[in-house]
């Protein structure tokens, strides 16, 4: 039961361009979402997070879009750079239910061509 | 902020040994997570500390895998009587409070031979 999807296993994106990361979710008591970028040999790295209350939020290069009616969150990169080429997962919890974990999806590799 | 610790890196044992791995905290943080990853998948939860006390574990985590954190800092994850499918990538994570982001360790990543 994979109730965090990743559904593109890969991407590529031109330099400078716009990266969209898409992440859809199955359970509607999730409140809390978050994406981490991870490169080879290394843990994942927190990138920016999204309150359920909230439908974006914007750190930098790097924006998060909650659709909660779709169950839909993406990450924009916006522009992409080399250094981006990584895996990304997202993440969501549901701090309400009493249960404490995070549940990942599957992650979706970006390269960045120069 | 040294960030979260793992140790080790890398352990390789043979099928049936037991192996323990180490993980330190960020000092400020009082929850503390294990979660596994395989090839080609997302991290997969294990176990959640709060302080000194397991609130929360896995049913992944079978008889096999035992978790502690005494005095609430750091945290060992055991594994008896290892298995080829247990071969994978140990991550070790922290947060402050509730809906905080985890911060993770560089992992120790298990071949079992």
């Amino acid at each position: 039961d994979q109730q965090v999807k990743q559904n593109s296993p890969s991407l590529s994106v031109q330099e400078g361009r716009i990266s969209i990361l898409n992440c859809d979710y199955t359970n509607s008591m999730f409140d809390y979402f978050l994406w981490y970028k991870k490169y080879p040999a290394e843990g994942p790295t927190f990138l920016i997070s999204i309150s359920s209350i909230k439908d974006k939020n914007e750190d930098g290069r790097f924006t998060v879009f909650l659709n909660k009616s779709a169950k839909h969150l993406s990450l924009h990169i916006v522009p992409s750079q080399p250094g981006d080429s990584a895996v990304y997962f997202c993440a969501a919890s549901d701090a309400t239910s009493g249960t404490y974990k995070y549940i990942f999806g599957t992650g979706t590799r970006l390269k960045v061509l120069a | 902020d040294t960030g979260v610790s793992q140790n080790p890196r890398h352990k390789i044992t043979k099928r049936g040994q037991n192996v323990t791995f180490r993980c330190d905290p960020i000092s400020e943080h009082n929850r503390l997570y294990w979660y596994r990853q395989t090839l080609g998948q997302g991290p997969e939860f294990l176990t959640y500390f709060q302080n000194e006390a397991q609130l929360e574990k896995s049913r992944l985590l079978s008889d096999r895998f035992s978790a502690e954190r005494p005095k609430g800092s750091f945290s060992t994850l055991e594994i008896q009587r290892t298995e080829q499918g247990d071969s994978a990538m140990y991550l070790c994570a922290s947060s402050w409070v509730l809906d905080s982001p985890l911060h993770f360790g560089n992992g120790t990543r298990l071949t079992v031979t």
